[in-house]
């Protein structure tokens, strides 16, 4: 069963401090993605990563930044965290090829900044 | 600049009605579109999916249909059923600038679809 994992559920941090939200796939996919999910405005992308040690930011990259070491891990960090930064965090992967598209998500952070 | 666009934020219909849940999108370099489910406290899973070249696609309960001329497409599902229930997610990629190939998607802002027993 394909999996894609995220390290913590739910999280509560304090503005200014640095967060670091995991991200794991077994799947030996090419592409990952963070997105932030937020009440009327759906899903938009922060970052994705097609290769390891490559990114490219989404719609949405400022206040975040990336880091893909490994092909199944992709992390994504809040430098600073502020308080327009609660959101529910998703992760997703997909294998890439013309006309395929699906991504495959985990089940979510869901992160309170205070 | 919302590429793609749910405008109707919740929809509610009774078990064994058809449920008819509507997208537009504005960038015409749209070549493949997707649905997304999503219930509470999980990630979204993908549901059904249709290439530009087609204006129609089904898989059981689930068709989706494509208007290229307007932008728009839409997805039924019958019988709806209380399972169902859940926020549904368009979403759009366009090939030419690569996006198929790394699954870069642009999602609209759902609809929570609710099926009364």
């Amino acid at each position: 069963d394909v999996k894609v994992t995220q390290s913590s559920r739910y999280l509560v941090k304090r503005t200014g401090e640095k967060v670091f939200l995991e991200c794991v796939q077994d799947m030996d996919h090419e592409n990952m993605f963070w997105y932030r999910q937020d009440p009327g405005l759906g899903l938009r992308l922060i970052y994705f990563s097609y290769d390891v040690k490559m990114k490219e930011k989404g719609d949405i990259p400022e206040g975040y930044s990336v880091s893909r070491e490994k092909k199944e891990r992709f992390s994504l960090i809040l430098e600073s965290a502020s308080t327009n930064q609660t959101s529910m965090y998703l992760c997703a992967s997909s294998s890439g090829g013309v006309g395929t598209g699906e991504l495959f998500f985990g089940e979510g952070s869901r992160l309170t900044v205070l | 600049d919302q590429q793609v666009k749910q405008n109707s934020p919740s929809l509610s219909v009774q078990e064994g009605r058809i449920s008819i849940l509507n997208c537009d999108y504005t960038n015409s370099m749209f070549d493949y579109f997707l649905w997304y489910k999503k219930y509470p406290a999980e990630g979204p899973t993908f549901l059904i999916s249709i290439s530009s070249i087609k204006d129609k696609n089904e898989d059981g309960r689930f068709t989706v249909f494509l208007n290229k001329s307007a932008k728009h497409l839409s997805l039924h599902i019958v019988p709806s059923q209380p399972g169902d229930s859940a926020v549904y997610f368009c979403a759009a990629s366009a090939s030419r600038f690569g996006s198929s190939n790394t699954g870069k998607l642009i999602f609209g802002q759902g609809t929570t679809l609710q099926v009364k027993p």
